[in-house]
């Protein structure tokens, strides 16, 4: 199957700071989606980004499938933004399943 | 629109003893994956539904299984329980589980096997 590695895995910031989360993923797909884990378990969508670039506040992201990576971005952090953000990648061969990286754990402090 | 429904939301089993899960998919959705997630292995992919038909099939033993209903509502369970099924079992919808179709969450259902 296709290999989805995130970096960093942990990521500590102070309130106000900005951060940049990257996905890399081993083979061609058509499509990736990021997710934030709340503190209750549940995959919150930040993202279905295919390519090219999307916004949504202070947070952004960008996907160049060609080169096979895309980027989170996340500007003035708030506590708030604590938690896991995941990508997940999906390939037209394997219907309806995910292929997910491990993770990022985010902490903002205050 | 509701969002994906999981429920239960936490369950303590013994070893041995069976479980069933279930998950009501967003309206309209017809696709139905299930997710187990641990601290070890992050999440891996059980299988998907789509019209009442397992479509994909994760790398999990037999004592997993799933099936979907005509109304989309799909059931997961696990028989023979052994403590490493404890885990966060997350289920998820989109409209036809292709490439070009976003998938959401539910809030998922947290197993504990004493």
């Amino acid at each position: 199957g296709i290999q989805v590695e995130q970096s960093p895995p942990d990521l500590i910031l102070q309130e106000g700071a900005n951060s940049t989360l990257r996905c890399n993923f081993s083979d061609s797909v058509n499509n990736l989606q990021w997710f934030h884990q709340n503190p209750w378990g549940q995959l919150i969508n930040l993202f279905y980004i295919p390519s090219g670039t999307k916004q949504n506040g202070r947070l952004s992201a960008t996907t160049v499938a060609t080169e096979r990576y895309s980027l989170l971005y996340i500007s003035s952090s708030q506590t708030t933004d604590s938690g896991v953000y995941f990508c997940a990648v999906i390939r037209g061969s394997t219907l309806g399943r995910l292929y997910f990286g491990r993770g990022t754990q985010l902490t903002v402090w205050p | 629109k509701a969002g994906v429904t999981q429920t239960p939301r936490y369950l303590i089993k013994t070893r041995g003893q069976q479980v069933t899960l279930s998950c009501s998919p967003i309206s309209g959705h017809r696709s139905v994956s299930w997710y187990q997630q641990t601290p070890g292995q992050g999440l891996q992919f059980l299988f998907e539904y789509f019209s009442e038909t397992q479509r994909n099939k994760g790398n999990f033993p037999g004592r997993f299984s799933g099936r979907q209903f005509s109304n989309s509502r799909s059931e997961m369970n696990v028989s023979t329980l052994e403590l490493g099924d404890s885990a966060h079992y997350l289920c998820a919808s989109s409209t036809q589980g292709t490439a070009n179709t976003e998938a959401f969450f539910g809030q998922g259902t947290r197993l504990t096997v004493v």
